[in-house]
């Protein structure tokens, strides 16, 4: 199994272009999670899914757009790339009721 | 507004020390607790997880949960220097519709000095 993996690892944006995080998980969880990590900091979360075609805000949702077609994939939109988007960007997943997320290797962007 | 506390160190011990790591939170219905351990650069690693009050030990790592004073904490015995990592805690709690994600605290930066 790869686990989870989010593409790509590095970019930089300039404000206000949009991009999409891609991030793909082979385990079969139905849970889905994204988080970002800002410098010295703990992990906030974005948005999160129960299920394809379920999604659900966190804690940091504006800026941000989520889609759960596939129990697979749930990529992170972002519209019109700010400067303070500029963070780590962690995508996990899990079992329903499972205590531990797993984690990708994160995605590092800078919106200058 | 749910929080999960912890000091952000540096938390500096010397190499064979005990590390003690400590984390508060602020939801009484918070069911489960966990300690990640995060590398520079890299993703967090579940390391411990505990449930009920009283102590967990796995290895060299003991987790202490006490839920009538809301904290919970991670000792690490005879810390190496591969210890030195940032370590954070996170809280899960129950609602009527599911579980809730987890909430992270800021995380404690531990250097362990050879």
């Amino acid at each position: 199994n790869a686990g989870v993996t989010q593409t790509p690892k590095f970019r930089i944006l300039k404000i206000g272009q949009s991009m999409t995080l891609q991030c793909t998980q082979d385990m079969n969880h139905n849970y889905m999670y994204w988080y970002r990590q800002d410098p010295g900091m703990g992990l906030k979360l974005i948005y999160y899914s129960v299920g394809a075609g379920i999604t659900d805000k966190g804690e940091v949702p504006n800026g941000y757009n989520v889609s759960r077609s596939t129990t697979e994939d749930f990529p992170l939109r972002l519209e019109l790339a700010a400067p303070s988007q500029t963070s780590v960007y962690f995508c996990a997943s899990s079992y329903q009721g499972a205590p531990s997320n797993y984690f990708g290797p994160g995605t590092r962007l800078t919106v200058l | 507004q749910k929080e999960v506390e912890q000091n952000s160190g540096p938390l500096s011990v010397p190499e064979g020390a005990i590390a003690s790591l400590n984390c508060t939170y602020s939801d009484r219905g918070s069911q489960s607790f966990f300690w990640y351990r995060q590398y520079s650069g890299k993703s967090p690693e579940l390391i411990m997880s505990i449930y009920s009050n009283g102590d967990k030990e796995d290895g060299r790592f003991t987790a202490q949960l006490n839920k009538a004073s809301q904290y919970v904490s991670l000792l690490i015995r005879d810390s190496q220097p591969s210890d030195s990592a940032t370590y954070l805690c996170a809280v899960k709690g129950l609602r009527n519709s599911g579980n809730t994600p987890l909430v992270f605290g800021k995380g404690t930066r531990l250097s362990v000095i050879a």
